[in-house]
């Protein structure tokens, strides 16, 4: 069966940089639009960022341009969401979450989340 | 701009029925739209896609008493026979060129 699993959160400091990584199973990795979508403590889901099937394509919200890059390793079957210059406001629990063909469309399944804690 | 609005909560009694309103803004009636659940403390799940003509397609394992509609540039969740589990978040969610937008979400509650 499908699975997401993310890893990679945790508490840092304001200005410094976290990886995120989602290990993907039970589908063909490479065929699928692999997405970010975080949620603030409270609040609702947000799109973050979307990477086409074989990494062509991406694009981030606006919020977070310049400041986090999403990447995919296909022969590793790993989504990555690199975070540089974090801020209080990047807080939330991250889901990678898979899209029901090669870039846009419906999301179809999603990780657990992983919780990122931007705190001095 | 493509943004989806939903009500910030509903309630309905045990064994009763709901139907969630998700809206799609002007220009933009003919998108489609994906349901989501998040129950508390957990992850969301995909429920179901949800097309203008009102056809609809479930995810995997998802029951027959959720059902999926159109008017205009409102979509539908309808969840008859209401049960505790049903209590929950619920997000609509569309979607454009390398882009996803997320409705606010409904507050469900089953009193």
């Amino acid at each position: 069966q499908v699975q997401l699993v993310e890893s990679g959160g945790g508490v840092v400091q304001p200005g410094r940089s976290l990886r995120l990584s989602c290990a993907a199973s039970g589908f063909t990795f490479s065929s699928y639009g692999m997405h970010w979508v975080r949620q603030a403590p409270g609040k609702g889901l947000e799109w973050v960022a979307v990477i086409w099937y074989d990494g062509s394509r991406k694009n981030v919200v606006d919020s977070v341009k310049g400041r986090f890059t999403i990447s995919r390793d296909n022969s590793k079957n790993t989504l990555s969401l690199q975070m540089n210059s974090l801020r209080a406001e990047d807080t939330a629990v991250y889901y990678c979450a898979r899209v029901k063909g090669t870039a846009t469309g419906q999301i179809d399944y999603w990780g657990q989340g992983t919780l990122v804690t931007v705190s001095s | 701009q493509l943004v989806l609005t939903q009500s910030p909560s509903a309630s309905a009694s045990l064994g009763a029925s709901v139907k969630l309103t998700c809206s799609l803004s002007s220009g933009h009636s003919d998108y489609a739209i994906a349901w989501h659940q998040q129950q508390p403390e957990k992850g969301p799940r995909y429920l179901m896609k949800v097309n203008s003509d009102g056809s609809h397609s479930k995810g995997d394992g998802i029951p027959d008493r959720l059902s999926g509609s159109s008017s205009g540039a409102e979509r539908y969740l309808t969840i008859s026979s209401l049960q505790s589990e049903d209590e929950a978040d619920y997000y609509c969610q569309t979607w454009g060129t390398d882009i996803q937008v997320f409705g606010g979400g409904t507050k469900l509650t089953v009193l």
